[in-house]
C-alpha cells in the first residue's frame, strides 16, 4: 500500500527557531507537495516539487523554504519560526503519469505549535 | 486563493440516512476530486470525476458534476458512524509540466450518529 510518512505528529518550537519538517514517500512519485491546514481555510499549498532539486512556490511560500535532494524525501523549512506559522502541515505526493488526473496521497500531518 | 467551496459547513445525520455535500468552484477545471479526512489524520482520496463526466459511483459514494453551474455534489448513501469525517472537494488548476496542483475548499464536517 502507498505510504507517505511525516517525521513528527506533534512538534513544539519557539519563535525564531529554524524548524525542519520531513516527509518521505515510498511510491517513487515524482511530485511532492507541502500544505498547511487552518480551520475555515482548508488546505493551502506552500511549495511543491516535480523532480529532484526542483521546486515551485505555491500560494503561501513566504517564511518557508523546501529541499528535495532525493526523490523520496521532501523537507519543509521554517527559516525563523513565528507564531502565525502554528498550524497543521500536510505532505502529499502524486505520480507524474496521467497528467493532472492523478490523486494525491497524504501523510498524517504534523501539528506544529510555535510558542 | 480558494477555488472550491463546500456547502454545508457542517452536517449531522443519523446512521442509515443519506448525506449530501455540495461544492462550487469559480473557474474552469480539468477534474474535481473528493477527499476525506478523519480527525487528526491526513486526507484520503475518495473519487475523481473528469470535466467531461457527469456522474461517477464508487461503492456507497455518488458524485455528480455540473460544469455549466460550476458545481459538484457528493452523496453518501446508507451512512455509518464510521463515515464521520471532514470531506473536501479539490479542483485541478490547469496542468503543466506533468504535475497537478489542487485547490481545496474549506470542507464539510459530517457527523453520523448511531
Amino acid at each position: 500500500d502507498v505510504k507517505v510518512t511525516q517525521s513528527s505528529r506533534y512538534l513544539v518550537k519557539r519563535t525564531g527557531e529554524k524548524v525542519f519538517l520531513e516527509c518521505v514517500q515510498d511510491m517513487d512519485h515524482e511530485n511532492m507537495f507541502w500544505y498547511r491546514q487552518d480551520p475555515g481555510l482548508g488546505l493551502r499549498l506552500i511549495y511543491f516539487s516535480y523532480d529532484v532539486k526542483m521546486k515551485e512556490k505555491g500560494d503561501i511560500p513566504e517564511g518557508y523554504s523546501v529541499s528535495r535532494e532525493k526523490k523520496e524525501r521532501f523537507s519543509l523549512i521554517l527559516e525563523s519560526a513565528s507564531t502565525n506559522q502554528t498550524s497543521m502541515y500536510l505532505c502529499a505526493s502524486s505520480p507524474r503519469t496521467g497528467g493532472g488526473n492523478q490523486p494525491q496521497h497524504f501523510g498524517d500531518g504534523t501539528r506544529l505549535s510555535i510558542l | 486563493s480558494q477555488q472550491g467551496e463546500e456547502d454545508p459547513q457542517a452536517l449531522s445525520i443519523q446512521e442509515g440516512e443519506n448525506a449530501t455535500m455540495n461544492c462550487s468552484y469559480k473557474t474552469s477545471i480539468n477534474n474535481l476530486q473528493w477527499y476525506r479526512q478523519n480527525s487528526g489524520r491526513g486526507l484520503v482520496h475518495l473519487i475523481l470525476i473528469r470535466s467531461n463526466e457527469r456522474e461517477k459511483h464508487s461503492g456507497r459514494l455518488r458524485v455528480t458534476l455540473d460544469t455549466s453551474k460550476k458545481s459538484s455534489s457528493l452523496l453518501i448513501t446508507a451512512s455509518r458512524a464510521a463515515d464521520t469525517a471532514s470531506y473536501f472537494c479539490a479542483t485541478t488548476r490547469g496542468f503543466s509540466g506533468g504535475y497537478n496542483k489542487l485547490i481545496f475548499g474549506a470542507g464539510t464536517r459530517l457527523a453520523v450518529h448511531p
